[in-house]
């Protein structure tokens, strides 16, 4: 079975810039979650989507990120424009199921920013 | 959300065992208990997780006290590949996300 799989795997860009990551979960995989991880920490929700519907978007800094998901599936975050402080690495998980005390998430390897 | 606390590192020799704490006193009765791990440069993997009993799968055990106020997950002989950073994270019923908190990070020596 294929894992959740993110492009790029790396980006470098300078504050001010836009930068966009994508992720496509695992197949069949009803919920999206995208994380933030910063340098020593452990990963912060960002937004969870139920098919192609928000579910959570409440730690989202909406003046400068969004992210979509086209048709129940693949799904984009974006920065624009990015500050310094968006270093980090960015995880997407997908789950079968809409969360829940055993629901497992299965993550992918993350996409590393690193803003100038 | 419910908090954890976890040593912030262990050490431990190779094909020994590896008892990794948890305390999360102000666990509710609904909480289950869920542990992940972080290998370098990798997103976080899921491990195991219990509410009540004792559980066993592939990957480790987890041993859950009475009380139900902390938790212990033990990896049976620790390979080079256990090298990792363990987040132990409670859920309840409406808990879609994961609240990671530091974590242990284990070191494995050969």
């Amino acid at each position: 079975e294929a894992g959740v799989a993110q492009s790029p795997r790396y980006k470098i860009i300078e504050k001010r810039q836009s930068v966009a990551f994508w992720c496509n979960p695992i197949s069949g995989h009803a919920t999206l979650y995208w994380y933030q991880q910063i340098l020593g920490q452990g990963p912060k929700l960002l937004i969870q989507f139920q098919n192609n519907g928000v579910v959570d978007d409440s730690q989202l800094p909406k003046d400068r990120f969004s992210a979509e998901r086209l048709k129940g599936v693949d799904s984009t975050l974006k920065i624009q424009p990015a500050k310094l402080e968006d270093s980090a690495v960015y995880l997407c998980a997908s789950s079968l199921v809409a969360g829940g005390r055993t629901d497992t998430q299965y993550f992918g390897p993350g996409t590393r920013l690193t803003v100038l | 959300d419910a908090k954890t606390t976890q040593p912030n590192s262990m050490e431990s020799n190779e094909e020994e065992p590896v008892h990794l704490p948890c305390n999360h006193s102000t666990i509710s009765g609904t909480d289950y208990i869920h542990w992940y791990r972080q290998l370098p440069s990798q997103g976080p993997e899921y491990v195991i997780h219990g509410l009540t009993s004792n559980v066993n799968n592939r990957m480790a055990s987890l041993a859950i006290a009475e009380d139900r106020k902390s938790s212990t997950l033990i990896l049976h002989r620790a390979t080079l590949r256990d090298a990792a950073v363990y987040y132990c994270i409670l859920r309840d019923v409406d808990d879609y996300k994961l609240s990671f908190g530091a974590g242990t990070t284990v070191t494995v020596r050969a």
